[in-house]
C-alpha cells in the first residue's frame, strides 16, 4: 500500500534555508507535489515534479527527487515568517491514470521561523 | 480565474439537521473531489467525480451525499452528522483525473453538536 512519510516538525532561523524531508514507497507515483497549509486554511499548490525528473526549481523553492532512495525533498531560501505553515508532500498512488484516487498526503510537516 | 471557492467557512450544525457544502471552480477543469481533514491530521479522500460522475468514492458513511449538477459545482449533502464528522471539508479540481495537480479550495470548517 501506499505509504508517505514525513518529520511532523522543522525549525529554522529567519534568512536560514529550510529543507523538508519526505519518503514515499509507491515506486511508480507519476508526480510528486509539495502543498502549503496555514493555519486555518485550505492547501496551496507550491510545486511538484515529474517522476522523471531529478531536480525542479522555482524562485525560492527546489525540489530534489531522488528515485532510487525513494525520497523527495523541498528546499526553501531564505525563509521567510510567512514561510511558517504545514508543508504536506503528496503522490499519485500507481495505476490510477493520475487523479483518479485522489492524493495520498504524508502527515505534514511543521515549518517553525525562529527570529 | 484560478480559485476554487466554498461555502459557507464555517458551518455549525445538530445531528438532526440537513445541510450542503457547495464548491465551485471556473478553471474549466473536469475532475473535483472532496477531502476531509481532521485537526493535525493530513486531508483524507472522500470523493472524486470524473465529468461529472461520481467515480470514486472512499466508503464514506451514506450521511454524506455527494452531487455534481454540472462541470463547476460540487456539492456535498449532510444529513444526520455524528459529532466526529466536526472536520475541515476541503474541495478540490483538476484538469481531469489524468492530470493530479489539484487545486484546493480554503475549505468549510463543520462542527456537529
Amino acid at each position: 500500500g501506499e505509504d508517505v512519510e514525513q518529520s511532523l516538525f522543522l525549525s529554522v532561523r529567519e534568512g536560514d534555508s529550510s529543507v523538508i524531508n519526505c519518503t514515499y514507497t509507491d515506486s511508480s507515483s507519476t508526480y510528486l507535489y509539495w502543498y502549503k497549509q496555514e493555519p486555518g486554511a485550505g492547501l496551496q499548490l507550491l510545486t511538484y515534479i515529474f517522476s522523471n525528473m531529478d531536480m525542479k526549481q522555482d524562485q525560492r523553492l527546489t525540489v530534489l527527487l531522488n528515485k532510487k532512495d525513494k525520497h523527495l525533498s523541498l528546499r526553501i531560501a531564505d525563509t521567510q515568517t510567512g514561510d511558517s505553515a504545514i508543508y504536506f508532500c503528496a503522490e499519485t498512488p500507481s495505476g490510477s491514470g493520475g487523479g483518479a484516487d485522489g492524493l495520498t498526503f504524508g502527515k505534514g510537516t511543521h515549518l517553525i521561523i525562529q527570529p | 480565474d484560478t480559485e476554487v471557492t466554498q461555502t459557507p467557512k464555517h458551518l455549525v450544525m445538530g445531528m438532526t439537521n440537513k445541510k450542503s457544502l457547495k464548491c465551485e471552480q471556473h478553471m474549466g477543469h473536469r475532475a473535483m473531489y472532496w477531502y476531509k481533514q481532521k485537526a493535525k491530521k493530513p486531508p483524507e479522500l472522500m470523493f472524486v467525480y470524473s465529468y461529472e460522475k461520481l467515480s470514486i468514492n472512499e466508503s464514506v458513511p451514506s450521511r454524506f451525499s455527494p452531487e455534481c449538477p454540472n462541470s463547476s459545482l460540487l456539492n456535498l449533502h449532510l444529513h444526520a452528522l455524528q459529532p466526529e464528522d466536526s472536520a475541515l471539508y476541503l474541495c478540490a479540481s483538476s484538469q481531469d483525473v489524468l492530470y493530479n495537480e489539484q487545486f484546493f479550495g480554503p475549505g468549510t470548517r463543520l462542527t456537529v453538536l
